[in-house]
C-alpha cells in the first residue's frame, strides 16, 4: 500500500521560501513511471494544482505560480520536494502531495488524475 | 484555463435517496484521438485529503462502492450516488486533466437531510 507523507515547517515568514518534502513509502519511485504532484487548499476553500514532476525529472507547473515554484525529485531517497518563493499570506494553505497517474497523450507522457494523496501539511505564512 | 463549474454548491439528500452533482467545463475535455474524457471526481471528508472516486469520467477507482457512478462527455458531466449512505457526507470535486493548468471545480457540499 503506497503511502505519502508531507513534512516541513508549519510557519513561514512573508517574503521567505516555503519548503516541503513528500516521503513515499510502500513502493519505489525509481521503478514506477508515475508523475508526482503538489496540490494546495486554503482554509475553507477549494483545491489548486501547483505542479507535477515525472519520476525522471520532467515538470509541469501551474502558470499562475510558475515564477515562484520549483519541484524536484530524489528517487534514491524516495521523496520529492516543493519550494515556493516570496510567499505571502495568500499562500497559507494545506499542501498535499500526490501520486499522479501518467497518461500517454500523443507522443508525450503527461500527468493525469491524482491517484493517491498524502494527509496534507498546513503551512501558515505570518510574521 | 479550463474553468470547471459545479452545481449545486450544496445539496441535502435523505439517506437512501439519489444524489446528483453536475460539473460543466468551459471547453471540451474529450480527447478525440482516444475518445476519452479527461475528467475525475474526488470525495473529501472533513479533515481528510481528497480521495479519487472516478476517472475517465465514468471508471470507478478500485474499492469505490458501485452506488457511485459518473457519466457525461465533452463539457457536461454528472456524479450520481444512487442511494445516499451516512458515510457519503462530504465535499465532492470534479477535476479536468485534459489541459494544464489542471483545474478543479469549486466543490459541492453533500449533506444528509
Amino acid at each position: 500500500q503506497l503511502q505519502l507523507q508531507e513534512s516541513g515547517p508549519g510557519l513561514v515568514k512573508p517574503s521567505e521560501t516555503l519548503s516541503l518534502t513528500c516521503n513515499v513509502s510502500g513502493g519505489s519511485m525509481s521503478s514506477s513511471p508515475y508523475y508526482w504532484g503538489w496540490i494546495r487548499q486554503p482554509p475553507g476553500k477549494g483545491l489548486e494544482w501547483i505542479g507535477s514532476i515525472y519520476y525522471s525529472g520532467g515538470t509541469f507547473y501551474n502558470p499562475s505560480l510558475k515564477s515562484r515554484v520549483t519541484i524536484s525529485v530524489e528517487t534514491s531517497k524516495n521523496q520529492f520536494s516543493l519550494k515556493l518563493s516570496s510567499v505571502t499570506a495568500a499562500d497559507t494553505a494545506v499542501y498535499y502531495c500526490a501520486r499522479v497517474n501518467p497518461l500517454d497523450t500523443g507522443m508525450l507522457r503527461t500527468p493525469g488524475y491524482f491517484q493517491d494523496w498524502g494527509q496534507g501539511a498546513l503551512v501558515t505564512v505570518s510574521s | 484555463d479550463i474553468v470547471m463549474t459545479q452545481s449545486p454548491d450544496s445539496l441535502a439528500v435523505s439517506l437512501g435517496e439519489r444524489a446528483t452533482i453536475t460539473c460543466k467545463a468551459s471547453q471540451s475535455v474529450l480527447y478525440r484521438s482516444n475518445n476519452k474524457n479527461y475528467l475525475a471526481w474526488y470525495q473529501q471528508k472533513p479533515r481528510q485529503p481528497p480521495k479519487l472516486l472516478i476517472y475517465w469520467a465514468s471508471t470507478r477507482e478500485s474499492g469505490v462502492p458501485d452506488r457511485f457512478s459518473g457519466s457525461g462527455s465533452g463539457t457536461d458531466f454528472t456524479l450520481t450516488i444512487s442511494s445516499l449512505q451516512a458515510e457519503d457526507v462530504a465535499v465532492y470535486y470534479c477535476q479536468q486533466y485534459h489541459t494544464p493548468p489542471f483545474t478543479f471545480g469549486q466543490g459541492t457540499r453533500l449533506e444528509a437531510k
